[in-house]
């Protein structure tokens, strides 16, 4: 099975600034399937980017997907006080799906 | 609006059983796969199981293959999670979401989540 790993743990950083979330797959990600999502505490996990790079609908342009094979980002290019969350990644080009243990995005 | 409404949660002994139901509505839920994924508590999330359109086709991960089994009923609108010899480890939120694949794909819609938790 194809293992995630999310880094940074956390990122601690102010409302404005930019958030950069890696993704790095064990091996290379069948058809670059590759998800992201955002969960809140105490709420289910809510999808934002699909296809490594395409944003699911009613998604605010300020959060981008990119990257191909095994190493993937999560970008948001300025951090509304709303957005700080837990980011999980998930492929599913490859059985069993499987998502990273996530990266936790904290207020500074 | 899409809606997913779980229920069947709950308090079990290891080795138990429980059944999760998830009714669906804003959507043709007939022309959906459709899956259940699991977070422990504090833990990150556990893709469970998926059932394809007709029911036809399941799959399952390696942690719940032989005890578990999926459900659907597309006339009723409702998606199923049979739960036997439950563990301890099986103690999680369980989410039914909406899968935009046939067996794998990635979960556009979830529900608010379940509580199972498998204690003595």
């Amino acid at each position: 099975e194809i293992v995630l790993t999310q880094s940074p743990g956390t990122l601690s950083l102010s409302p404005g600034e930019r958030a950069t979330l890696s993704c790095r797959a064990s091996q290379s990600v069948s058809g670059n399937y590759l998800a992201w999502y955002q969960q809140k505490p105490g709420q289910a996990p809510r999808l934002l980017i699909y296809d490594a790079s395409s944003r699911a609908t009613g998604i605010p342009d300020r959060f981008s997907g990119s990257g191909s094979g095994t190493d993937f980002t999560l970008t948001i290019s300025r951090l509304e006080p709303e957005d700080f969350a837990v980011f999980y990644c998930q492929q599913y080009g490859n059985s069993p799906r499987t998502f990273g243990q996530g990266t936790k995005v904290e207020i500074k | 609006e899409v809606q997913l409404l779980e229920s069947g949660g709950g308090l079990v002994q290891p080795g138990g059983s429980l059944r999760l139901s998830c009714a669906a509505s804003g959507f043709t839920f007939s022309s959906y796969a459709m899956s259940w994924v699991r977070q422990a508590p504090g833990k990150g999330l556990e893709w469970v199981s998926v059932i394809s359109v007709g029911g036809g086709t399941t799959n399952f991960a390696d942690s719940v293959k032989g005890r578990f089994t999926i459900s659907r009923d597309n006339s009723k609108n409702t998606l199923h999670l049979q739960m036997n010899s439950l563990r301890a480890e099986d103690t999680a939120v369980y989410y039914c979401a909406r899968d935009r694949g046939y067996v794998g794909g990635y979960f556009d819609n979830w529900g608010q989540g379940i509580l199972v938790t498998v204690s003595s």
